[in-house]
């Protein structure tokens, strides 16, 4: 079957760096996607590879390694606004996304 | 309109009785997609239409149809609600096609209630 797994929470500093991983197990490989929701609202897109490798994109970094089926969201410089909830999803061989359970991150002063 | 918008926001419904979300884009995607999101669960997919005119099944089909009568409109029915039926709904577009990322655009979900 398909698996994508992510941590169910987790908790940092304000002004810290903090990674998120996800590990996937798809039929197929057609890019992998990260997405922040923060509670009661809609999610919105983050990051997307497709090549293994560091994708930057300003506080956020996404990593992805193919070979291992592993992906890791980044997040610098933490924000009280960075309180949110972070999906990860695959989109596999018939190009629909997989998604995680997502990652609940908690900011603290 | 700009994006996406889904009505009802809310919704507390009966047992039993037949309800249609609704769901319409302006940013002429070819891709239409309705999940439901439930606690502790990834987000899983009902049904899907890659063009309008055609409509496919996701993870989650049963219990729920779907029409693609143009490319803005993708209206989910449930026929006869049940209890598990309780959930957030999300429409989501995108541009279709593989030679691309093709972010998915999210609405801001419909919260149901099936008592």
């Amino acid at each position: 079957g398909q698996n994508i797994d992510q941590p169910t929470e987790m908790t940092a500093t304000e002004g810290a760096i903090v990674q998120i991983n996800c590990t996937y197990q798809t039929s197929g490989f057609n890019g992998l996607f990260w997405y922040q929701q923060h509670a009661g609202e809609a999610p919105t897109f983050l990051s997307y590879n497709v090549l293994d490798g560091l994708e930057e994109k300003g506080r956020f970094s996404s990593f992805l390694s193919r070979s291992k089926g592993y992906s890791y969201l980044l997040l610098k410089e933490l924000q009280m606004k960075d309180s949110a909830s972070y999906l990860c999803a695959v989109r596999d061989s018939n190009y629909q996304l997989i998604w995680g359970a997502g990652t609940k991150l908690i900011i603290k002063p | 309109i700009a994006g996406i918008t889904q009505a009802p926001t809310s919704q507390i419904l009966a047992a039993g009785r037949r309800m249609t979300l609704r769901c319409t884009q302006d940013m002429r995607h070819n891709a239409m997609y309705w999940y439901r999101q439930d606690l502790g669960l990834g987000l899983r997919l009902i049904h899907y239409s890659n063009t309008a005119g055609t409509t496919g099944k996701g993870e989650v089909p049963d219990g729920y149809s779907v029409s693609r009568a143009n490319t803005d409109d993708f209206p989910l029915t449930l026929a006869s609600a049940v209890p598990s039926q309780t959930s957030v709904y999300f429409c989501a577009s995108s541009d279709s096609g593989t030679d691309y990322y093709n972010e998915q655009f999210f609405g801001p979900g419909t919260r149901l209630t099936v008592l």
